[in-house]
């Protein structure tokens, strides 16, 4: 069971927007640690989506957003686009564990 | 250009003691604020995170898996070695060396290596 919990899947049509949420605790998220966001393309190593809880790295397209409010974060993606389908990972620092932290991570299926 | 690259058996037996190597450039791990973990991820499941080392050679671990974890560095060499002891097929997984942006805990992993793939089976 992962620290963060992530629903498994959600999906969406071309030029839609999905939201996925991540809910934590108040021994990280709610603790005031930051949020961050991971996008995993099939067979590839994990890339920084949003940093900071909100922030896009340089090359994100701004159709990928973050937010986070009391012990839980949410990733939105609008415009949705097939090359968006692909595995999503919250993750944040757990002080009780002292240890980062991920969610069990989400696949999104462009329908 | 920063960048890691994983190396190490892909196949240990049950018992045994995996030792996987992240040698890195771009950087040195003897720059302040530094450091270098390693995250894994078993097949079709979420990642992991298992260690760490900084510049300063403070090491932070999963408390689940301190016991048999080990991580060191060789500053001279660019690398730093990740040893896991008594591995079971639980540990079947892709293993990542990963560079986060600062020591700050709130900084992400903002560098990774490809992975490497490692089978624990007899």
């Amino acid at each position: 069971q992962s620290v963060l919990t992530q629903p498994p899947s959600v999906s969406g049509a071309p030029g839609q927007r999905v939201t996925i949420s991540c809910t934590g605790s108040s021994s990280n998220i709610g603790a005031a640690y930051d949020v961050q966001w991971y996008q995993q393309l099939p067979g590839k190593a994990p890339k920084v989506l949003i940093s900071g809880n909100s922030n896009r790295p340089s090359g994100v397209p701004d159709r990928f957003s973050g937010s986070k409010s009391g012990t839980s974060a949410s990733l939105a993606i609008s415009g949705l686009q097939a090359e968006d389908e692909a595995d999503y990972y919250c993750q944040s620092y757990d002080f009780s564990l002292s240890a980062w932290v991920f969610g069990g991570g989400t696949k999104l299926t462009v329908l | 250009q920063i960048t890691l690259k994983e190396s190490g058996p892909t196949q240990v037996k049950p018992t045994q003691t995996l030792t996987l190597t992240c040698t890195f450039s771009g950087f040195s791990l003897s720059t302040s604020r530094l450091g270098v973990g390693w995250i894994r991820q078993p097949p079709g499941k979420a990642l992991e995170w298992l260690a760490l080392i900084y510049w300063d050679d403070d090491k932070r671990y999963s408390p689940s898996l301190k016991s048999r974890l080990t991580i060191t560095k060789d500053t001279s060499k660019d690398q730093v070695v990740l040893t896991m002891t008594n591995v079971d097929p639980v540990d079947t997984a892709t293993y990542y060396c990963v560079r986060p942006f600062s020591s700050s805990l709130n900084d992400p992993f903002d560098i990774w290596g490809q992975g490497t793939m490692v089978t624990v089976s007899s």
